[in-house]
């Protein structure tokens, strides 16, 4: 099964500034039609998850876009380029190149500094 | 406006059964693979199983493997998970969701339901 290592686990913010989430795949996650199958979700408190990234980089509509995802392989980054209220949350990484299983990282709390 | 609303949750005895529906509307529901994923209290997401548009292959997580059963009924726009031999770690807000997306090129809307809570306690 495919391992998604997420850090850091809890990332102090302050408004206004950027924040960045890294996820690292113990396998590369490229699939055989070329694509990366690696989406990135937010979930706020008392909230269901949302998608934010899929394929890796494509922002899903409706998205801001201070949001962004990069990488490819088996390292995947999340970033907010200045980090809003609203953006308090808990992040994971997902990948079903390599399903089943489905398999998420253990999550990234965005907390204010 | 695409939903899925999920239901059946509650307290159920270590042993005990229990089973979850998901009710979708505002899009298009038999030709997509649908999963349970849940959360344990204060933790993070974990998968627990998947079900293929038109019902034929079903997928599930080590976990609950033998234990649960997903099923779907495409005319009633409807998702089930089945579940027996409860255990207290099952204990957790199942969550409905339209993933994983098909790998056809095509642009996929996620969607979740709001989730249900499934507690095993004596």
């Amino acid at each position: 099964d495919v391992v998604l290592t997420q850090s850091p686990l809890s990332l102090p913010v302050i408004l206004g500034q950027p924040a960045s989430i890294s996820c690292r795949s113990s396998q590369g996650l490229v699939d055989t039609d070329g694509f990366t199958y690696l989406s990135w979700f937010q979930q706020r408190p008392g909230q269901s998850p949302r998608r934010l990234i899929y394929k890796a980089s494509k922002r899903d509509p409706g998205v801001p876009d201070r949001f962004s995802g990069s990488g490819s392989g088996t390292d995947f980054t999340l970033k907010i380029s200045r980090v809003e209220a609203e953006d308090i949350a808990s992040y994971y990484c997902m990948q079903y190149t390599h399903w089943p299983p489905v398999t998420f990282g253990q999550g990234t709390r965005l907390v204010i500094k | 406006e695409e939903q899925l609303l999920e239901s059946g949750g509650g307290l159920v005895q270590p042993g005990g059964s229990l089973r979850l529906s998901c009710a979708a509307s505002g899009f298009t529901f038999s030709p997509f693979r649908m999963s349970w994923v849940r959360q344990a209290p204060g933790k993070g997401l974990e998968w627990v199983s998947t079900i293929r548009g038109d019902g034929t292959e079903t997928y599930y997580a080590d976990s609950v493997k033998g234990r649960f059963t997903i099923s779907r009924d495409n005319s009633k726009y409807t998702l089930y998970l089945q579940m027996d031999s409860l255990r207290a770690e099952d204990t957790a807000i199942y969550y409905c969701a339209k993933l994983p997306p098909a790998r056809d090129g095509l642009f996929s809307v996620d969607i979740w339901g709001q989730g249900t809570l499934v507690t095993v306690s004596s």
